[in-house]
Order: structure tokens, then sequence, then C-alpha cells
């Protein structure tokens, strides 16, 4: 069975130029997050979906990110414009609903320059 | 809200000793999950802990979970250098709509 797959791997932007990562979770699962893990971190909450209902968004910085799962599978997080600060590795992970256990992707390592 | 304590941070130990990582947390919780994550990699799930005194064992890896201490540990046995790495411990809230909050970290790392 495939595992969660984001793309791009790598991304090297320059400050104030936009950028959005993808993510396909494992087929059947419900739930969808997106993480942001800063070098040296544990991961940090961004969002949640489940289906394609953004079910918490609290710690998602609204002026410049946004995401969307429109279909409930596949889910796009964007930021525009892109600051020093957000480089960081993306982390996408997905559960079965109600599930306890999540399945984390290889994560998108983003350098804003 | 929540903290998730790992110590130590940095742990460097020789192959065949063994050593114990803790993780301290900071609400009532009885569902506590540890992941390895290789350079680079991904985050791998190793055990995940659902009640009071519960204890699972992967090879040479043991967790264990006390709720009403608040702490887990992940204990090392006869370490190789194939478990250099760092280890998460993560907190699960929100029963039925799992939140995780995971610690900082503890990047290990085995000399021959």
């Amino acid at each position: 069975e495939a595992g969660v797959v984001q793309s791009p791997r790598y991304k090297i932007i320059e400050k104030k130029q936009p950028v959005a990562f993808w993510c396909n979770p494992i087929s059947g699962h419900n739930t969808l997050y997106w993480y942001l893990q800063n070098l040296g971190q544990g991961p940090e909450l961004l969002i949640r979906y489940e289906n394609e209902e953004a079910v918490d968004d609290s710690q998602l910085p609204k002026d410049r990110f946004s995401a969307e799962r429109l279909k409930g599978v596949d889910s796009t997080l964007k930021i525009q414009p892109a600051e020093l600060g957000d480089s960081a590795v993306y982390l996408c992970a997905s559960s079965t609903q109600g599930g306890l256990e999540q399945y984390f992707g290889p994560g998108t390592r983003l350098t804003v320059t | 809200e929540l903290k998730v304590e790992q110590n130590p941070l940095f742990l460097s130990m020789q192959e065949g000793k063994n050593y114990t990582i803790y993780c301290n947390y900071s609400t009532t919780s009885d569902r506590l999950y540890w992941y390895r994550q290789d350079p680079g990699k991904s985050l791998e799930s190793l055990f995940v802990l659902l009640s009071n005194g519960a204890v699972k064992q992967e090879g040479r890896l043991m967790a264990s979970l006390d709720t009403k201490a608040r702490l887990s540990t992940l204990h090392i046995t006869a370490a190789v250098h194939d478990l250099s790495a760092t280890y998460f411990c993560a907190v699960g809230t929100n029963f039925g709509n799992e939140k995780l909050t995971f610690g900082t970290g503890t990047r290990l790392t085995i000399i021959p």
C-alpha cells in the first residue's frame, strides 16, 4: 500500500514569492493533517481536515497561509507571500476517521532566501 | 497550553549500553506515541500506548506509560548503531479527533 505522498520534496524560493505544497494521503484515510517542523523541533499542527472540511485551523497563520482539500482526497498548502522565517519542513499526515495513529509523508523542505 | 518535554535533548552513548529517554507532559491523557525520525526523513511510528501501565517492546526498544505521573519512557537495551536517530514523543488529546502535541525530540547518537 502506498504511503502519504508529498511534492515537491525540496523547494527554494525568494522571499515574497508564493509557494504551494501538495499532499496525497493514504487511500481511504479521511483525515489529513499539515504540520510545520522547524529545525531541531517537533512537528506543530497547522491544520486538520475531515474529508473536505477544515476542522482545526487554529494554528494556521491565515494572513499568508491557506489550504484546501476540495474533493476530500488531495490537499494543497499555500504560502503567499513567503517570509524568511517560513523556512522549515512541511509535513503531511493522514489517518482513518477517528483513528489514533497518524502516518506521515516525507515532507517538503522549504528554503526562503 | 499542553507542554511536552523530553530529556535528554541530546544523547551520545556507546554500543552495548542501556539508556532511557523520558517524556513528561502537562495535561491528562492516556494516549502517548513514540516516533523515530532519521535525518532528512519523515516520522516513523514506533509505539502507540493507550492506557496507564501500557508497555510495548520491539527489538531493543521498550516504551511504557504512567498516566498518573504524566510520564512515558523509551528504554534502549544494548544499543546498536542502527538506532541512531531522533526520537519524538507525542501526546494525544481530543479523543475521536486525535490531536498530537510533540516533544522537542531526543537526538540519539550511538558510538561504536
